[in-house]
């Protein structure tokens, strides 16, 4: 079966422009999960969705940043005007349900770089 | 800030020898977990361990909790090129039963030489 899925993989993009990263969590999951992690450093949380439950925002760094996830399946990230600061790998991942004793499954991430 | 700590930051072995990792952590958990992330990947889910129980071992894995000095260690056994890696520990913590986000450690960076 399919694991969790992120696009782009990599994305370049000017200072002051909006990026929209995408997540494919595995099917039947209804935890969603998204990090950032800066180069050589461990992952931050950002935010997570539960089913249709309103989403736990509280590991956004900044109001430019944003997430969506339409029912049980697909969730974009974004982030407005984007600064140099943004630049990292950002890692999605999906879990059966909202259990910490659950594994979380994790895409490959897309690496996001601000000139 | 981090609630979980690895140590060492980095650790270079020969193949066959063993590799022991540890995880520092500050506040109550409901369970750790351990995460391997090869390079330009996202992390694999190695083992979880529940607070409740102080050693678990998947294979060549072996993992001990130590909830009153808030540590785990990670032990891998006659090490692989193949486990060439970055290890995570991760911990959940205790929140009343809401759940977050997982918080991870910076990591430990393994370099398996042939």
């Amino acid at each position: 079966g399919a694991g969790v899925s992120q696009s782009p993989s990599n994305k370049v993009t000017e200072k002051g422009k909006d990026v929209e990263l995408r997540c494919d969590p595995i099917s039947g999951h209804t935890a969603l999960y998204w990090y950032r992690q800066r180069l050589g450093q461990g992952l931050e949380f950002l935010i997570y969705f539960q089913g249709n439950s309103a989403p736990d925002k509280s590991g956004l760094p900044s109001d430019r940043f944003s997430a969506e996830r339409t029912g049980e399946s697909v969730s974009t990230l974004t982030i407005q005007r984007t600064q140099q600061e943004d630049s990292a790998v950002y890692l999605c991942a999906s879990s059966l349900v909202t259990n910490s004793n659950q594994p979380q499954h994790f895409g490959d991430g897309t690496r996001l770089s601000i000139l | 800030s981090q609630q979980g700590e690895e140590d060492p930051q980095a650790l270079s072995i020969q193949e066959g020898e063993n590799a022991t990792m540890n995880c520092s952590y500050k506040t109550s958990i409901n369970n750790l977990q351990w995460y391997r992330q090869n390079s330009g990947r996202g992390l694999v889910h190695l083992i979880l361990i529940r607070s409740n129980e102080r050693e678990k071992h998947s294979g060549r894995l072996r993992v001990t909790l130590d909830t009153s000095k808030k540590s785990s260690s990670l032990l891998i056994t006659a090490s692989r090129a193949a486990d060439t890696a970055s290890y995570f520990c991760a911990t959940d913590a205790y929140s009343g039963g809401g759940a977050d986000g997982l918080t991870f450690g910076k990591g430990t960076h393994l370099i398996i030489q042939p």
